[in-house]
């Protein structure tokens, strides 16, 4: 069975630009998870999403947003690139809320 | 709120026992355990979704107190294997247990 697979592996940006990550979860999962890992730091929760909507957020700016497709796969776009926004983006699955998670392997944004 | 582990990093010997706390502030509904090795995607390790609950996986075994807001992961006869940065995760009832918040972790290092 895939896991879940993230893309790209890296993906390197200048300040003010916009960056598209993807995720596709484990067949018969519904629910996709975004969280940013800053070097050395732990998991910040970004965005639920479960059937296609919104669930939940955390406390991140409106530039960060995504949306989840009819597959369940998901995007996450952040707008207006900052330098502190370098970090390591994962992408979690679950069958539903409150199951485990199973993370990809990430994305390395890096802005210069 | 963050959760609170503690400690924040242990040395241990092959064989050696450990125990990794997490204590929040607020009302728990869930609490999740992964474990994270340098370089790689967070692995899932346990779950715990009532009070008092207890669950274990080969040598790691895990304890919810509701009342106390706080679980404790307890590893046995540690492995080499075993060292990564441990997370716990923590829903809160509102949130209907998509979103975890994750503590700063526990950097667990097992020295042969």
């Amino acid at each position: 069975e895939a896991g879940v697979t993230q893309s790209p592996t890296h993906l390197i940006k200048t300040r003010g630009q916009q960056a598209t990550l993807r995720c596709s979860p484990i067949s018969g999962h519904t629910s996709v998870y975004w969280y940013q890992q800053a070097l050395g730091l732990g998991l910040q929760f970004l965005l639920w999403y479960d059937e296609g909507e919104e669930r939940n957020r955390g406390n991140f700016p409106p530039r960060f947003s995504g949306r989840q497709f009819p597959n369940y796969s998901s995007e996450l776009n952040v707008n207006a690139l900052e330098l502190e926004d370098s970090a390591l983006y994962l992408c979690a699955s679950s069958l539903a809320g409150n199951q485990p998670q199973h993370f990809g392997d990430g994305t390395r944004l890096s802005i210069l | 709120q963050q959760p609170v582990q503690s400690p924040q990093a242990v040395i241990l010997r092959e064989g050696e026992d450990a125990v990794i706390n997490c204590s929040s502030s607020k009302a728990l509904y869930s609490v999740h355990w992964y474990r994270q090795k340098h370089g790689e995607a967070p692995v899932f390790l346990m779950i715990l979704l009532k009070g008092g609950e207890q669950k274990g996986h080969e040598k790691i075994s895990a304890s919810f107190n509701e009342k106390k807001q706080q679980s404790s992961l307890y590893l046995t006869a540690s492995q080499l294997s075993y060292s990564g940065t441990y997370f716990c995760g923590s829903s809160e009832i509102y949130n209907q247990g998509g979103k975890l918040i994750f503590g700063q972790g526990t950097e667990l290092s097992v020295k042969p």
